[in-house]
């Protein structure tokens, strides 16, 4: 069965510094969502992507985010300058179709020190 | 999209079904009923979806009220590797809110 690949699974940063979180969807799939999760707590939703645009952000979403599909195939989320409060499981969901179910990787385990 | 109510937590013995119960009593008639299940440390895994009609896949059965105010997924023969949170999600299928939201779950521990 297709899968939606995500890279690092585990990255160690500073605070401070600037992270890339890497997700390759599956290969008919256009619509793409990060989500992330604090240890003990629920899954958030974080945003949405289609068509090189973002469709939908959260609160947790703000200017230290950024999202981007830069090669047509990986879909990436970037955090500018982290925080200790960005250690989290980030999740990349994609879908064929907004309606249609969609489908998560493994997640990367961010730790911010 | 509708509040769910999910109990915290269920037990199960293997071999037996498992059935897992969600309140959506404020849902519209435009929203789905999806149910999803995250295994430790992994992520969330899609196993059924269904607007009114019973819905069955090679994972479970979902069985939806007649009213719709209410569903219940069934495992219908529970393994150890069935030990996870189920999360019961409602969305609507159309407009622009794509997003899905998560609540605490049901944590389902299957006993051998």
């Amino acid at each position: 069965e297709p899968e939606v690949t995500q890279t690092p699974s585990h990255q160690v940063t500073q605070m401070g510094q600037e992270v890339i979180l890497r997700c390759v969807p599956i290969s008919n799939h256009l619509y793409f969502y990060w989500y992330r999760q604090i240890l003990g707590q629920k899954v958030e939703f974080l945003v949405s992507f289609y068509n090189n645009e973002i469709s939908e952000k959260s609160e947790i979403f703000d200017d230290q985010f950024s999202v981007e599909r830069p090669d047509g195939s990986n879909f990436t989320l970037k955090i500018r300058s982290t925080k200790l409060e960005d250690s989290a499981m980030y999740f990349c969901a994609t879908t064929s179709q907004p309606h249609q179910p969609q489908h998560f990787g493994d997640g990367t385990r961010l730790s911010i020190l | 999209d509708a509040k769910t109510t999910q109990p915290p937590s269920m037990d199960c013995a293997e071999g037996r079904a498992a059935n897992l119960p969600c309140n959506h009593s404020t849902i519209s008639g435009n929203e789905y009923v999806y149910w999803y299940r995250q295994i430790h440390s992994q992520g969330p895994q899609y196993i059924i979806h269904g607007l009114k009609n019973n819905e069955t896949n090679e994972m479970a059965s979902l069985i939806i009220t007649e009213d719709r105010k209410s569903s219940t997924l069934i495992l219908p023969h529970a393994t150890l590797r069935d030990t996870a949170v189920y999360y019961c999600i409602v969305r609507a299928r159309g407009g622009s809110n794509y997003k899905l939201t998560f609540g605490k779950g049901t944590l389902l521990t299957v006993n051998p």
